[in-house]
């Protein structure tokens, strides 16, 4: 069955700090993988990686994926108290009965100040 | 331009009852996906509509059904509700099938059924 783990579960820091969350996963037919941030209700869409080894970068955050060793990580450096948030990590993949992305269950970030 | 808009946001349902959801996605967008997140499973797909046909079904039980309407417009209606029913439905909508780098999700119906 596919599968999308992420880990830690929960992560408490202080702002200035720099953060991985890390996502491993299982997925047959793989596309593409995705991470969003969850503030309050709505996902908001951070990056897409479909090729290993090429970072993606958008200010403090980064991400990266490897699809050998089927994992990608998630980057936040000098963390602020606006990073808090759950960050999801989904993979897209062709076809299949759970659909076209399959999410795991998140990291819940919060930064104190 | 507005973004995705869930109607109602929150609901109180007793078991037995049934209930419809509502989404109306972005201008333009013909592809609307919904998810059901709970606490124990994550986020989970139920299912998508791409031109009032429904493309894709996660693995729900046939008490959750949808459907999509010329505008785009899509609602989702769970028959029965069971306690385990209670979530937050989110819906996501996009341009076209597989975009899901421009997906862009709406605030969610938070359901709790008593």
């Amino acid at each position: 069955e596919d599968k999308v783990v992420q880990s830690p579960l929960s992560l408490v820091v202080h702002e200035g700090d720099t953060v991985t969350l890390n996502c491993s996963y299982e997925v047959t037919n793989f596309r593409s993988l995705l991470w969003y941030k969850q503030e309050k209700k709505a996902p908001t869409f951070l990056f897409m990686l479909t090729s290993s080894g090429i970072e993606k970068k958008s200010g403090r955050l980064s991400s990266i994926l490897d699809k050998k060793e089927l994992f990608s990580i998630l980057n936040i450096t000098a963390t602020q108290t606006g990073d808090s948030a759950v960050y999801l990590c989904a993979v897209e993949k062709y076809g299949g009965s759970q659909g076209n992305l399959i999410f795991g269950k998140g990291t819940k970030l919060s930064v104190k100040p | 331009k507005a973004g995705v808009t869930q109607t109602p946001r929150y609901l109180i349902k007793t078991r037995g009852q049934q209930v419809t959801l509502s989404c109306s996605p972005i201008s333009g967008h013909r592809s609307v996906s919904w998810y059901q997140q709970t606490p124990g499973q994550g986020l989970q797909f139920l299912f998508e509509y791409f031109s009032e046909t429904q493309r894709n079904k996660g693995n729900f039980p046939g008490r959750f059904s949808g459907r999509q309407f010329s505008n785009s417009r899509s609602e989702m209606n769970v028959s029965t509700l069971e306690l385990g029913d209670s979530a937050l439905y989110l819906c996501a909508s996009s341009l076209a099938r597989l975009s899901t780098d421009t997906q862009y999700f709406g605030p969610g119906t938070r359901l709790t059924v008593l």
